[in-house]
């Protein structure tokens, strides 16, 4: 029930195009939902998160849509950039602690 | 921009040895964590420490394990009998109070031989 389950695993999406990834969870508890992004090498950085009080999320190029019935959100990545090529993990915090449960893992590459 | 660093980068080690991983949270950060990452699978959760004491631990962080914050900068995580199974990009990460926001560190990959 702890798990967090992303697709998919890989994306390829041409310069310009739109990269969309979907994560999903069961634990009803969970209710802090970042997204971090991985360049090769380095540690996870914070991209953007929402809570589930609100449906949508937007931070420049980025937004999150959130669907706390299905229990679902997913990151888009408008104007998608070859810089923006990493590996993106979603994640998630239940309200009785601090722990990250992380999804799998998804290595957007963008060509240009 | 504050950020939070580890040290070493890379660390290699023989089976049975004992590491001591360093890491220094941002300055008026309160919550400490450590997680691992095997080579091109997931970031899995170890330990999370605050006031002075652990607050989560997960079943990967067993008797092997223990975490420290020996000075007002410094919070290390030591693996005092290492495997072949430690091997893996350990990353520390700190938090403002009142926010769940973890900023991590770049890691110290842990190489057992």
């Amino acid at each position: 029930q702890q798990q967090v389950k992303q697709s998919p695993q890989s994306l390829i999406v041409q310069k310009g195009g739109i990269s969309i990834i979907n994560c999903a969870y069961e634990n009803t508890a969970f209710d802090y939902f970042p997204w971090y992004q991985q360049f090769p090498g380095k540690g996870p950085a914070l991209l953007i998160a929402i809570r589930p009080d609100v449906s949508e999320k937007k931070e420049g190029r980025f937004t999150i849509s959130f669907n706390k019935s299905a229990k679902q959100f997913s990151l888009h990545i408008m104007d998608s950039q070859p810089g923006d090529s990493a590996t993106y993990f979603c994640a998630a915090i239940n309200n009785a602690g601090n722990m990250l449960t992380f999804g799998g893992g998804t290595r957007l590459m963008v060509k240009p | 921009e504050p950020e939070v660093t580890q040290t070493p980068s890379h660390q290699v080690t023989q089976m049975g040895q004992e590491v001591i991983l360093r890491c220094v949270p941002i300055s008026n950060h309160l919550y400490f964590y450590w997680y691992r990452q095997i080579l091109g699978q997931k970031v899995e959760f170890l330990v999370s420490f605050y006031n002075n004491e652990i607050s989560e631990k997960s079943e990967i962080f067993d008797d092997q394990f223990s975490v420290e914050r020996p000075d007002g900068s410094n919070f290390t995580l030591k693996i005092r009998s290492t495997k072949l199974e430690d091997s893996a990009m350990y990353f520390c990460a700190s938090s403002p109070p009142g926010n769940n926001e973890q900023f991590f560190g770049p890691g110290t990959r842990l190489t057992v031989l």
